[in-house]
């Protein structure tokens, strides 16, 4: 079966570094997406992205935060320079299409620790 | 501003019992509500998704509801196992938001 597939699975980074995550959404999906869980909270979302734009954001999405599509395949997520308050998991999220009718599939996350 | 609520925030129950996890949102204008399991520290699996249109969707010992006008879903779960120990979370899309919102899940523990 089809599945987002995330790495690392486990990333441990210092404070004010650059850290890049990774996603492979599934092949003949077009909307791909990142959310974050902090410890204990709610998932949150972050950015959407289509047709190599960024469709939507959210106020967490400041300047720190960026997302490229860097070829056919790969969705990733780049922290300029991290806080502590990053710490999260990081997930990924495809779709095929937008709408009512369309199931939103998750990657394993990547745990970010920010030290 | 969408709110997703889970009531409850966990629950326990021996293994058997059919059970049922309960989320409301404050915007009724949803394109779909959608229901995950998320184990400790792992990702999140989906398990059904019900349009705004359906009223519900069954998966295995699994249906799920929706009451679109009054802002309700319910997960049924039915005879319960202890490999269904995991939270569930549900979430919701709403017309001209591309995002889901979550609710902040039910921990659900069943015991052999």
């Amino acid at each position: 079966e089809p599945e987002v597939t995330q790495t690392p699975s486990h990333q441990v980074t210092q404070m004010g570094q650059e850290v890049i995550l990774r996603c492979v959404p599934i092949s003949n999906h077009l909307y791909f997406y990142w959310y974050r869980q902090i410890l204990g909270q709610k998932v949150e979302f972050l950015v959407s992205f289509y047709n190599n734009e960024i469709s939507e954001k959210s106020e967490i999405f400041d300047d720190q935060f960026s997302v490229e599509r860097p070829d056919g395949s790969n969705f990733t997520l780049k922290i300029r320079s991290t806080k502590l308050e990053d710490s999260a998991m990081y997930f990924c999220a495809s779709t095929l299409e937008d709408g009512g009718g369309t199931e939103a599939f998750f990657g394993q996350g990547t745990r970010l620790t920010v030290v | 501003k969408q709110e997703v609520t889970q009531i409850p925030a966990a629950l326990s129950v021996p293994e058997g019992e059919n059970l049922v996890l309960n989320c409301s949102f404050t915007d009724s204008a949803i394109y779909n509500l959608q229901w995950f399991r998320q184990d400790p520290g792992k990702g999140l699996t989906s398990l059904l998704l019900i349009q705004s249109s359906q009223r519900e969707q069954t998966s295995g010992r699994l249906n799920a509801s929706l009451d679109k006008s009054s802002g309700r879903s319910t997960l049924y779960i039915a005879a319960s196992q202890p490999g269904d120990s995991a939270t569930y979370l549900c979430a919701v899309r709403t017309y001209n938001n591309n995002d889901m919102r979550f609710g902040a899940g039910t921990r659900l523990t069943v015991k052999p």
